[in-house]
């Protein structure tokens, strides 16, 4: 399976953009990019994916690079509730379920 | 409420119990997985079963024993645990319509497991 590269944590102040990046150099032509978090005491939560272009939903945006070796989830106006564990992962669109992998993830901090 | 049910919540047991756990989900998906994560720790994905069939086992010790006995329903029978074995037990599940890598994933909120 891919892997990815994700800062350890990072903090941000309420009501302002957060950009989390996530590197994935390794990625092949079948892999989507995923973003999950876990808030506090929860299951993970699915937050958006995308394969090439940028995404956009509720939630959040994704920017994914030209060359799809990094991606950015970015969360517009950060709340307290957005403190959480954000997962960028990589399936595979061609095999079959077993690839749902988890890192370390990046520990948001939203300062009020 | 993500659709992915777990049950019980919280479980304590002795290194002698039998307990199982269980997940269910009526989102019509086509994969079902077993996480676990000790505190601190990543996730770290146990079992995952495709069309009620294992395709997964990511050499977990035999003292956890899945089932799947039908496409909504997952089990977790545990037997002889040890204390290192308390963890949140996570159950997800995912659809496959285009293909698993383009669907997204729904987690139960856990299951806080205390082996005494």
């Amino acid at each position: 399976d891919a892997k990815t590269t994700q800062p350890n944590s990072m903090e941000s102040n309420e009501e302002e953009p957060v950009h989390l990046p996530c590197n994935h150099s390794t990625i092949s032509g079948t892999d989507y990019i995923h973003w999950y978090r876990q808030l506090p005491s929860q299951g993970p939560e699915y937050v958006i994916h995308g394969l090439t272009s940028n995404v956009n939903n509720r939630m959040a945006s994704l920017a994914i690079a030209e060359d799809r070796k990094s991606s950015t989830l970015i969360l517009h106006r950060a709340t307290l509730r957005d403190a959480a564990v954000y997962y960028c992962i990589l399936r595979d669109g061609e095999t079959g379920a077993n690839n749902l992998f988890f890192g370390t993830g990046t520990r948001l901090t939203v300062i009020p | 409420e993500t659709g992915v049910t777990q049950t019980p919540r919280h479980l304590v047991m002795g290194m002698t119990n039998k307990k199982s756990l269980k997940c269910e989900q009526h989102l019509g998906h086509n994969a079902m997985y077993w996480y676990k994560q000790s505190a601190k720790k990543p996730l770290e994905l146990m079992f995952v079963y495709s069309l009620e069939e294992r395709v997964e086992n990511n050499s977990v010790p035999s003292r956890f024993s899945p089932e799947c006995p039908n496409s909504s329903h997952l089990f977790l029978h545990l037997h002889t645990l040890q204390p290192e074995d308390s963890a949140l037990y996570l159950c997800a599940s995912s659809p496959s319509q285009g293909g698993f890598g383009n669907t997204e994933a729904f987690f139960g909120q856990g299951t806080r497991l205390t082996v005494v």
